[in-house]
């Protein structure tokens, strides 16, 4: 069966540093893959999103994503955090039709 | 591009009244919207698949008959809570996808509190 998941719940990375969401698809071909951010009280924005091609994404917001099909991976990274990056961030793989798969949820807070 | 409102934000309704949110698609033709439905530090579960002019997909354990999906345009799509009690108090977000792609294009979401 088809699966998301993001490891890590909550992350707490200091303003400036980078950082790294973890997300891990389980699916037999190769999938849609995306991340949405989600503020408190608020919908979903996309981020990015990979159907095919280059491997590495380029998103909003200065954030970009890595497909590795090796380890099944769509990991996000941002080279440097702002306080305003706090939010759920949503890891997503669409398996064809109307199949789309969220996975947990990662929490960032970013402090001072 | 790509907008994807609901309407209302929020709502406050009495248990055993029925509440309607609208879920709209701004700039594009969706001929698949999604409804979603999200606890407090959860992720989004999906609730039902509507396909404009054609009834609604539930995912199972979604009660059809309380949760009425209206799909009458490429723009609009409705959700209906039925007879709302207190357990029906959730955050509801709508979805709509641009075909041939698969994105999905989210709405801000409604805030429901059945009293």
């Amino acid at each position: 069966a088809q699966s998301v998941t993001q490891p890590d719940i909550h992350i707490t990375v200091s303003e400036g540093a980078s950082l790294e969401l973890r997300c891990n698809y389980s699916y037999g071909a190769t999938p849609y893959l995306f991340w949405y951010v989600q503020s408190p009280g608020q919908g979903l924005q996309l981020l990015l999103k990979y159907f095919s091609g280059d491997t590495l994404v380029q998103g909003i917001k200065g954030f970009e994503a890595e497909f590795k099909r090796s380890q099944s991976s769509f990991n996000l990274r941002k080279p440097s955090v702002h306080w305003s990056d706090a939010a759920e961030y949503f890891c997503a793989v669409g398996a064809g039709g109307n199949q789309f798969y969220f996975g947990t949820g990662t929490s960032l807070t970013v402090i001072p | 591009g790509a907008v994807v409102s609901q309407h209302p934000s929020r709502v406050i309704c009495k248990s055993g009244t029925s509440v309607k949110i609208e879920c709209r698609s701004l700039d594009f033709q969706a001929t698949t919207m999604f409804w979603y439905r999200q606890f407090p530090k959860q992720s989004l579960m999906l609730m039902a698949t509507s396909n404009e002019g054609s009834k609604a997909t539930y995912e199972q354990g979604v009660e059809k008959d309380k949760f009425l999906i209206n799909h009458a345009s490429l723009t609009l799509s409705t959700l209906t809570v039925t007879s709302a009690h207190p357990e029906d108090s959730s955050f509801y977000i709508c979805s709509a996808r641009v075909t041939p792609a698969e994105t999905q294009y989210f709405g801000p979401g409604t805030r429901l509190l059945v009293l």
